[in-house]
């Protein structure tokens, strides 16, 4: 079955501590994305990657990071979480500029 | 940078009235794509337009793109309770970036 998984789908952790959200496709896109949703703010693109080794800022990339060493996986890494950083968040992949795919969603609470 | 405008934000409407939300870019758009996302759900792709002033229809739901590829609306016949959600245009623009509008989530009233 074509999917997009994420994990964890919900995580509560504290300031400073490093997490790290993973997201794998198994449909061999080469296009990935990580998105966060924060009420009557829509879908918020952080960081995308149009292919292995080949990332870029989306419009909200500031307190994460990214990595795509294979073309299956796109870690979003928090390396010292804030209170401001607790939201839905959501993984997406697709052919191209094609449709986009997306995983479940992780929901973050950072106390 | 590239911006797209949505709205409304929200919609009540009675079943059976029909709905329209409507997307506008500050940029031109390679492609627009349409989602839609259940209460407690992910995003869902419905529809994606590529070509000046071209429109598509899925049952219900007729999506437009328009002539300068930098707006775009999604029209929905005679709602029905299962057309409850939040819909989304995305559009694409340089470099690929694709940009989500805020959405407009659609209440039905039976």
């Amino acid at each position: 079955e074509a999917q997009v998984t994420q994990n964890p789908r919900y995580l509560i952790t504290v300031t400073g501590k490093k997490l790290t959200v993973t997201c794998s496709q198994n449909m061999n896109h080469e296009y990935m994305s990580w998105y966060r949703q924060d009420p009557g703010l829509g879908l918020r693109q952080i960081y995308y990657s149009m292919n292995v080794e080949v990332t870029d800022k989306g419009d909200v990339p500031e307190g994460y990071k990214v990595s795509r060493k294979e073309k299956r996986n796109f870690p979003l890494i928090l390396e010292s979480p804030s209170p401001n950083q607790t939201s839905l968040y959501f993984c997406a992949s697709s052919f191209g500029t094609g449709e986009l795919f997306f995983g479940e969603g992780s929901r973050l609470t950072v106390l | 940078g590239q911006q797209v405008m949505q709205i409304p934000q929200y919609q009540h409407v009675q079943e059976g009235e029909d709905f329209t939300t409507y997307c506008n870019s500050s940029t031109t758009l390679s492609n627009i794509q349409w989602y839609k996302q259940r209460p407690g759900g992910h995003p869902v792709f419905l529809i994606q337009l590529v070509k000046s002033g071209e429109v598509k229809k899925q049952k219900r739901l007729t999506f437009q793109f328009g002539e300068a590829k930098k707006n775009s609306s999604l029209h929905i016949t005679a709602t029905q309770t299962t057309d409850v959600g939040t819909y989304f245009c995305a559009g694409t623009g340089g470099y690929q970036k694709v940009t989500f509008g805020i959405g407009t989530k659609l209440q039905v009233i039976p």
